[in-house]
């Protein structure tokens, strides 16, 4: 079984420029979330889909990210203007069904703002 | 507000002992707690799980116990091995998972 791709790995841009990632999930994983790591902390909950629909948004800077799961599969995060204060690991993670905690994360992005 | 607490944000432990890492919890309203393993440059991967009315599961060398009137939650690995050398986060929840700040944990040959 495949697992959870991420591209790219490493982006640095500067401050105020934008910035897309893209996920591509375990297959027939409905559940989607794109966490961002801060170094030092523990990952923290972005967004989370079902099929194509969000679920939960409540932590996602709405101002200045958002993303999208279209058609149900592939999932892009995008930053526009990037802050100094995102330069984080964005994680994205797949699961069969909600409610379940056994998720499998991808290898992640590593942001740095300049 | 942070919800999930690792209060040790490192531990050593010799080859063949028991490692112990503990997490503190202040919402009591959540179904699942969970283990999950980060190796460098990799994302976490789940290691073990435990549903709110439980209070101990084994999975091999690893065990999780759930002590709910205290809000508490430990990973006992025994014996360890230098390949658990990583970063352990607790996490629980419900619909979506609160993650901790992680304990290092470096098991010496």
């Amino acid at each position: 079984e495949a697992g959870v791709a991420q591209s790219p790995r490493y982006k640095i841009i500067e401050k105020r420029q934008s910035v897309a990632f893209w996920c591509n999930p375990i297959s027939g994983h409905a559940t989607l979330y794109w966490y961002q790591q801060i170094l030092g902390q523990g990952p923290k909950l972005l967004i989370q889909f079902q099929n194509n629909g969000v679920v939960d948004d409540s932590q996602l800077p709405k101002d200045r990210f958002s993303a999208e799961r279209l058609k149900g599969v592939d999932s892009t995060l995008k930053i526009q203007p990037a802050k100094l204060e995102d330069s984080a690991v964005y994680l994205c993670a797949s699961s069969l069904r909600q409610g379940w905690g056994g998720y499998t994360f991808g290898s992640g992005t590593r942001l740095t703002v300049v | 507000d942070q919800q999930v607490k690792q209060n040790s944000p490192s531990l050593s432990v010799q080859e063949g002992r028991i490692s112990i890492l503990n997490c503190d919890y202040t919402n009591s309203m959540f179904d699942y707690f969970l283990w999950y393993k980060k190796y460098p440059a990799e994302g976490p991967t789940f290691l073990i799980s435990i549903s709110s009315i439980k209070d101990k599961n084994e999975d091999g060398r690893f065990t999780v116990f759930l002590n709910k009137s205290a809000k508490h939650l430990s990973l006992h690995i025994v014996p360890s091995q230098p390949g658990d050398s990583a970063v352990y986060f607790c996490a629980y929840g419900g619909q979506n998972f609160v993650f901790g700040p992680g304990t290092r944990l470096s098991v010496l040959p």
